[in-house]
């Protein structure tokens, strides 16, 4: 079974600074990796979705790698902002037929952006 | 994209008892899924839900205790049966287009 980690579990940073959070997964065989943030008592929002044969993506201030062969991927933050704090979980979706639509998650980085 | 919406937000409910959390999505996708998430942990997966047929169960997760719908291409509904206070989470729906997925905004469950 697919295991996702990520790391750190927590990170406290002052406004402005650029910051990378990790995320590491077992299996290399997967379909996509999709990074996603989560505000207390919210759902989720879709930041960045990287297909398997893609290497990184990027939006805005936002720009996902993905490493298949390692099993890793990272997300980095230009220039953060109080806004940005919030919780980061990564997912992947493995590979195969009837599971490439089927997402597991990492355990997430609590981002908290000082003013 | 895809808009999801859940009812109820939040609930508490009595040991013993049973929830039916709603799922509507405001367009068609072609898979719909339900999470779990217990506090202070990531989501955990319960299942697929399947347009007119039985849902697709993760390891852990049987029909008797998590009855799943899903008449349509945008509806489905989550059934937490005869709960306990282990049962207390916040269940997600969510729909994958074009292999994306997309969020409702949780239900609150707490179980006394």
């Amino acid at each position: 079974k697919q295991e996702v980690t990520q790391i750190p579990a927590a990170l406290s940073v002052p406004e402005g600074e650029n910051l990378v959070l990790n995320c590491s997964f077992t299996d290399s065989a997967i379909y996509n990796l999709q990074w996603f943030r989560q505000d207390p008592g919210k759902g989720l929002t879709s930041l960045l979705l990287i297909q398997s044969s893609q290497r990184e993506q990027t939006s805005g201030r936002l720009n996902a790698s993905l490493d298949k062969s390692s099993g890793r991927s990272t997300l980095y933050i230009a220039a953060s902002q109080p806004g940005d704090s919030a919780t980061y979980l990564c997912a992947v979706s493995p590979g195969g037929v009837y599971n490439f639509n089927k997402f597991y998650f990492g355990s997430g980085t609590k981002l908290n952006v000082k003013p | 994209s895809a808009v999801i919406s859940q009812k109820p937000s939040r609930d508490i409910c009595q040991r013993g008892t049973s929830l039916t959390i709603q799922c509507q999505v405001d367009s068609q996708v072609t898979m719909m899924f339900w999470y779990r998430q217990q506090p202070g942990q990531s989501l955990t997966l319960i299942a697929t839900a399947n347009q007119g047929s039985e849902a697709t169960y993760e390891s852990g997760f049987v029909i008797d205790k998590f009855p799943i719908s899903r008449p349509n291409l945008t509806f489905s509904t989550l059934t937490v049966s005869n709960m306990s206070p282990e049962d207390s989470s916040i269940y997600l729906c969510s729909g994958e287009s074009y292999n994306e997925q997309f969020f409702g905004p949780g239900t609150r469950l707490t179980v006394l």
